[in-house]
């Protein structure tokens, strides 16, 4: 069983829409969750984190969480071409002294259509 | 400079050659991290240094050998590659809070391209 799971896609939105992005989780003591974007070619650049059940505003993105369903969110109100890249969903697990690991999905890649 | 930077951007090196990456930080976090990208994969975790201690090495292969001088720099010393070594090799900084066991969020450099022939 995969660590952390994301449906690759691509996922298609049109533009001015919503996109939501999904993630799924295996480590019940998972304590923080963060969401990357990646431009093709490009690495990995952090725009969302959350660490407590519920949803965390940021302009036009939106993370939500539900650590009982072990599920983790973006969404993406108002989506610009702009935005089209593959979200990396990161899930770092329990506390480990002096050191963080971050587990990785494998990504989903997202398409906004003019 | 800002961020996380790495040199070069993009190596082409034959198996039996030697060549070091290297990346800095200047946001003054005190934990670094190498990553590796492989196309249709999760980025891998090879190497994790917390207050210039290596905390983790997730089995990673002889021929690649990293260094951690001081909280800034960290290099990945490569020798005898081989070709699916070829990647995106990642370098990331955090902020570690040793006393309570935690860190937060990584900041990635630029990556590096490597391709083995």
């Amino acid at each position: 069983q995969k660590e952390v799971e994301q449906n690759s896609g691509p996922l298609s939105v049109p533009e001015g829409a919503i996109a939501s992005l999904n993630c799924t989780y295996s480590d019940r003591g998972s304590q923080s969750f963060f969401w990357y974007r990646q431009y093709s070619g490009k690495s990995p650049e952090l725009i969302m984190f959350i660490y407590s059940n519920g949803d965390k505003e940021d302009g036009r993105f939106t993370a939500q969480l539900n650590k009982a369903s072990q599920y983790v969110s973006l969404l993406i109100r108002d989506s610009q071409p702009s935005d089209s890249a593959t979200y990396l969903c990161a899930v770092r697990g329990g506390y480990n002294f002096g050191n963080e690991k971050l587990t990785f999905g494998t990504g989903t890649r997202l398409t906004i259509i003019p | 400079e800002t961020g996380v930077t790495q040199t070069p951007r993009h190596l082409v090196m034959g198996m039996t050659n030697k060549k070091s990456l290297k990346c800095e930080q200047h946001l003054g976090h005190n934990a670094m991290y190498w990553y590796k990208q492989s196309a249709k994969k999760p980025l891998e975790l090879m190497f994790v240094y917390s207050l210039e201690e290596r905390v983790e090495n997730n089995s990673v292969p002889s021929r690649f050998s990293p260094e951690c001088p001081n909280s800034s720099h960290l290099f990945l010393h490569l020798h005898t590659l081989q070709p699916e070594d070829s990647a995106l090799y990642l370098c990331a900084s955090s902020q570690d809070y040793p006393l309570t066991g935690t860190s937060y969020e990584q900041y990635f450099g630029p990556g590096t391209r490597l391709t083995v022939t």
